[in-house]
């Protein structure tokens, strides 16, 4: 299979709280990304680290590589209300022109 | 916003009727792919359209097509409407080049409902 797989499937937290979510994958990548959906909406793209890469920064997220052991942690610093939606992985395999989403991790902070 | 934009944003159709779903690409972008998403799921590859041809097909039947013209623009048809179509229609476009992120940019979607 093509496509990552986010753990968990749903993560509850406090505003202020940081959040981590995980993602699996079987193939060998080129890169892998990082896409936010807001309820019913399109996906937003957030983050891309790519294969010779362990770890990216961008603001409040962090995100993680091992591609020893072909997973992905996506980290959410000070979460906040706004942070509310589901996030995606999306392995890309080299020379790959398209994208495959697993089922996603449903992030709700509280305010 | 992507500058990726899709019509309609609602679509109502009964089973067996037929239907068209519209993507502007992001200015400078030359591929579009299709997504779609079921409620709870994440999005389903449906195709991919590069230079107006078919790039690429998921695990869906010959009923779903599509088309891509010279601006990029694309449509969606999906004939014999079931009532498991009914989801959220994803577009997304990307710049294809050589080494290029494949990073995809979507638009908000179309919610599709098949009564």
């Amino acid at each position: 299979s093509q496509q990552g797989e986010e753990d968990p499937q749903a993560l509850s937290i406090q505003e202020g709280e940081n959040a981590t979510m995980n993602c699996s994958y079987k193939t060998s990548i080129n890169n892998l990304q990082w896409y936010r959906q807001n309820s019913g909406r399109g996906l937003v793209h957030l983050i891309l680290i790519r294969s010779n890469e362990r770890e990216k920064h961008s603001g409040r997220l962090r995100v993680t590589l091992d591609t020893s052991k072909k997973s992905s942690s996506l980290l959410i610093t000070a979460s906040r209300a706004a942070d509310t939606a589901s996030y995606f992985c999306a392995p890309s395999q080299t020379g790959a022109n398209n994208l495959f989403f697993g089922t996603g991790t449903r992030l709700t902070v509280i305010p | 916003e992507t500058g990726v934009t899709q019509s309609p944003t609602h679509l109502i159709k009964t089973r067996g009727q037929q239907v068209t779903l519209r993507c502007s690409s992001q200015s400078g972008h030359n591929t579009v792919s299709w997504y779609q998403q079921a409620l709870g799921q994440g999005p389903q590859f449906i195709f991919q359209y590069y230079r107006e041809e078919e790039n690429g097909r998921g695990n869906f039947p010959p009923r779903f097509s599509g088309l891509q013209f010279p601006n990029y623009s694309s449509e969606l048809n999906v004939n014999a409407l079931e009532l498991d179509d009914s989801a959220l229609y994803l577009c997304a476009s990307s710049l294809r080049l050589a080494g290029s992120k494949n990073i995809q940019y979507f638009g908000a979607g179309t919610r599709l409902s098949v009564l």
